[in-house]
């Protein structure tokens, strides 16, 4: 079945440390790839994309993410998470053809300790 | 811009209530998605407009109806409220180039009691 993947519903990393979250999709054609952020109580901000071309995109906050098409992943990382980027964290994905249709992963919560 | 704005932000309805959650963008999007976040479950699309007088639906759509008489506005109508529609209603509109970002509304808290 069609479907996005994040594997950690939690997780926790001190401030100044390094941070990565898990996605993966499983589909038959690579999808058009995004990451949002919801900081509490607040909407959804997108921090990057990832069409086609280069496989490490750059995003906003400092954050950047790399597709891996063998893996068909697409994770998020920063060198020195800030406390904050204490937020839940969204993988997402579109096909083509599909009215740019989100569909979501189930989101994984970032806690940042001082 | 104002972006893509909801509301009501919060709402109480009892069960078997109707109401409806507004939303409009001043941003001329012809595509415009409504969709209900419950907890751990990620967020799930209720319906979808692709222009003015077209709609379809999306994943979730059973309880509701909507409706897109206009480019800005895309309001979603609960009809017969029932405990499991007690979720956050997000509302988001794409315009430009297919598969841009889409920009969401800060979202309604709906309770259905």
């Amino acid at each position: 079945a069609q479907s996005v993947t994040q594997p950690d519903i939690h997780i926790t990393v001190s401030e100044g440390a390094s941070l990565e979250l898990r996605c993966n999709y499983s589909y038959g054609a690579t999808p058009y790839l995004f990451w949002y952020v919801q900081s509490p109580g607040q909407g959804l901000q997108l921090l990057l994309k990832y069409f086609s071309g280069d496989t490490l995109v750059q995003g906003i906050k400092g954050f950047e993410a790399e597709f891996k098409r063998s893996q068909s992943s697409f994770n998020l990382r920063k060198p020195s998470v800030h406390w904050s980027d204490a937020a839940e964290y969204f993988c997402a994905v579109v096909l083509t053809g599909t009215a740019s249709k989100l569909t979501f992963g189930t989101g994984t919560r970032l806690q940042v300790t001082l | 811009n104002a972006g893509v704005t909801q509301t009501p932000k919060f709402r109480i309805l009892k069960i078997g209530q109707s109401m409806t959650l507004q939303c409009a963008q001043d941003m001329n999007h012809n595509y415009m998605y409504w969709y209900r976040q419950d907890p751990g479950m990620g967020l799930k699309l209720i319906y979808y407009s692709v222009g003015a007088g077209i709609t379809d639906k999306g994943e979730v759509p059973n309880g509701y109806n909507v409706s897109r008489s206009t480019t800005e506005d895309f309001p979603l109508r609960l009809e017969l409220a029932a405990p499991s529609q007690t979720s956050v209603y997000f509302c988001a509109s794409i315009g430009g180039q297919p598969y841009n970002e889409q920009f969401f509304g800060p979202g309604t808290r709906l309770t259905v009691l």
